[in-house]
C-alpha cells in the first residue's frame, strides 16, 4: 500500500466499553510496532510483532490491552473496559525488515480515542 | 533503560533564518541509533534524519543536519533556511542495536513544538 493507515481516526468510548483500533501497514513489512501518545508528549511503545508473531508486548499498560496480528499483515489493539486514563491517540508503524534497528519506522495517521 | 530528554517545549524562528532544537540522552549501550521525527498537525510522524552511534561525521539531509556529540550524549538538529512547512513538534528518538540483534523499539523525548514565521 501507499502508506500505513488506521482506523477509526477518532473513537469516542464510554469508560467501560470495548475498542478495537486497526492498522493496516505498508504491504511487505515485516516489523508493526503500537504506539501510545498522550496529549502534548512523545509516543510510548505498547508492542512489537514480527510477522504474526508478538514478540514484545512489555509496554502494554494492564491486561485490559490486547492486541494481534493473526496473518501477519492487518493488526487489531484491543482495548477492554475502557478507561478515561486510556484516553490518547494510538499510532502504528510498520518497518520492513525484522532485526534491523536502523529501518525507517513509517507511522500511520493514528487514532485518537477520548473515554468519557 | 534509556532515557531521552528535550528540555525545549516550545521553540519559534523566522522563516529563512536557522534553529537548532537539543536533546540529551542516556545509555550505557555503545552501539544505537538516533533519530528525528516530525510530527506536523496533521499528526503522521515522519522521519527527518538519522544517525549511527558508531559514525563520528554527523548526518546531513539537505536543510537538515545533527550535532552528534558521542560523549557528551547530545544529539541536537539544526534546521536552515526555515520553511513555513517545517512547523511541526519534534522528536527525538532512539533504538538501541545492542548485539546487533535489537528489532527498533523507540524511546522518544518529550518533543519541541517548532513554529515557523513568516
Amino acid at each position: 500500500g501507499a502508506g500505513v493507515s488506521q482506523s477509526p481516526r477518532y473513537k469516542v468510548a464510554k469508560r467501560g466499553q470495548d475498542v478495537a483500533l486497526r492498522c493496516d501497514p505498508i504491504s511487505g513489512h515485516v516489523s508493526l510496532f503500537w504506539y501510545q501518545q498522550a496529549l502534548g508528549q512523545g509516543p510510548e511503545f505498547l508492542t512489537y510483532f514480527q510477522n504474526e508473531a508478538q514478540l514484545d508486548k512489555s509496554g502494554l499498560p494492564s491486561d485490559r490491552f490486547f492486541a494481534e496480528r493473526p496473518e501477519g499483515s492487518v493488526s487489531t489493539l484491543k482495548i477492554q473496559r475502557t478507561q478515561q486514563e486510556d484516553s490518547a491517540v494510538y499510532l502504528c508503524a510498520s518497518s520492513l525488515g525484522g532485526l534491523a534497528a536502523r529501518d525507517t519506522q513509517y507511522f500511520g495517521p493514528g487514532t485518537r480515542l477520548t473515554v468519557l | 533503560a534509556q532515557t531521552v530528554t528535550q528540555s525545549q517545549p516550545e521553540m519559534s524562528v523566522q522563516e529563512a533564518e536557522t534553529v537548532t532544537l537539543s536533546c540529551t540522552y542516556d545509555t550505557s549501550e555503545s552501539n544505537y541509533y538516533l533519530f528525528w521525527y516530525k510530527q506536523p498537525p496533521s499528526r503522521q510522524m515522519i522521519l527527518v534524519i538519522r544517525q549511527e552511534a558508531y559514525k563520528q561525521q554527523n548526518a546531513t539531509e539537505n536543510r537538515f543536519s545533527v550535532n552528534f556529540q558521542k560523549a557528551a550524549k547530545s544529539f541536537s538538529l539544526k534546521i536552515s533556511d526555515s520553511q513555513l512547512g517545517d512547523t511541526a513538534m519534534y522528536f527525538c528518538a532512539f533504538i538501541s542495536n545492542a548485539g546487533g540483534t535489537s528489532y527498533g523499539k523507540l524511546t522518544f523525548g518529550q518533543g519541541t513544538i517548532l513554529t515557523v514565521h513568516p
